[in-house]
């Protein structure tokens, strides 16, 4: 299958401070990137669907300018939490689909800390 | 009209036997269905995926079977392995221009050597 790197896989921020995530798609152009969020035993939670030279469409309930998104290029896109707060706490995890656009490819995930 | 419901929650087999889970969707736009495998702390990953045009695939001990007219599709792992245990997620294409899935809610097996 196609290769998505997410980096990085593990954080630990202060609150207040902001983090951001790239997932890359390594091996193919990703017109669409997605960003999910999972809480422990949980499924995936789709937070915004990422569209390379466009602005993000976000989910219902998920604060835009909470958690910047943007797609740069067609192998890059980045999740930027800004004033990460203790709440904001959760595995994030990207994904990129190829041009059938039905077939996503996901990255491994990144644990946030907020302290 | 947008979920995927999935069953059982949790699931245990003993090491060899088969494990199924289940999953249901209501929206008959929905024209792809894959299904990931997700082990601790990492993304899932994509197992089998299968269309509506076909009734049966079949890759290695993963097998899907799909029922158009009952709306319900489910995974079948032969002869499954300690090195199974993950969670499994269903999935169902919610719209083929923006390629954005519905999951459903996971099943968490668990198979005893």
């Amino acid at each position: 299958g196609a290769v998505v790197s997410q980096h990085p896989s593990r954080v630990i921020c202060k609150s207040g401070t902001s983090v951001k995530i790239e997932c890359r798609s390594l091996d193919f152009q990703a017109t669409t990137m997605f960003w999910y969020r999972q809480f422990p035993k949980k499924s995936l939670m789709l937070m915004a669907t990422s569209n390379e030279g466009s602005k993000a469409t976000y989910e219902q309930g998920v604060e835009k300018d909470k958690f910047l998104i943007n797609h740069a290029s067609l192998t890059l896109s980045t999740l930027t939490v800004t004033s990460a707060h203790p709440e904001d706490s959760s595995f994030y995890i990207c994904s990129a689909s190829n041009q059938a656009k039905n077939i996503q490819y996901f990255g491994a995930g990144t644990r946030l800390s907020v302290l | 009209q947008q979920q995927v419901k999935q069953s059982p929650q949790s699931l245990i087999v003993q090491k060899g036997g088969i494990s199924i889970i289940n999953c249901a969707y209501e929206n008959t736009a929905f024209d792809y269905f894959p299904w990931y495998q997700q082990f601790p702390g990492k993304g899932p990953a994509l197992l089998i995926a299968i269309r509506p045009d076909v009734s049966e695939k079949k890759e290695g001990r993963f097998t899907i079977s799909f029922n158009k007219s009952a709306k319900q599709f489910s995974l079948h792992i032969m002869d499954s392995q300690p090195g199974d245990s993950a969670t499994y997620f269903c999935a169902a294409n919610g719209s083929s221009n923006t390629g954005k899935l519905i999951f459903g809610q996971g099943t968490t097996l668990q198979v005893k050597p």
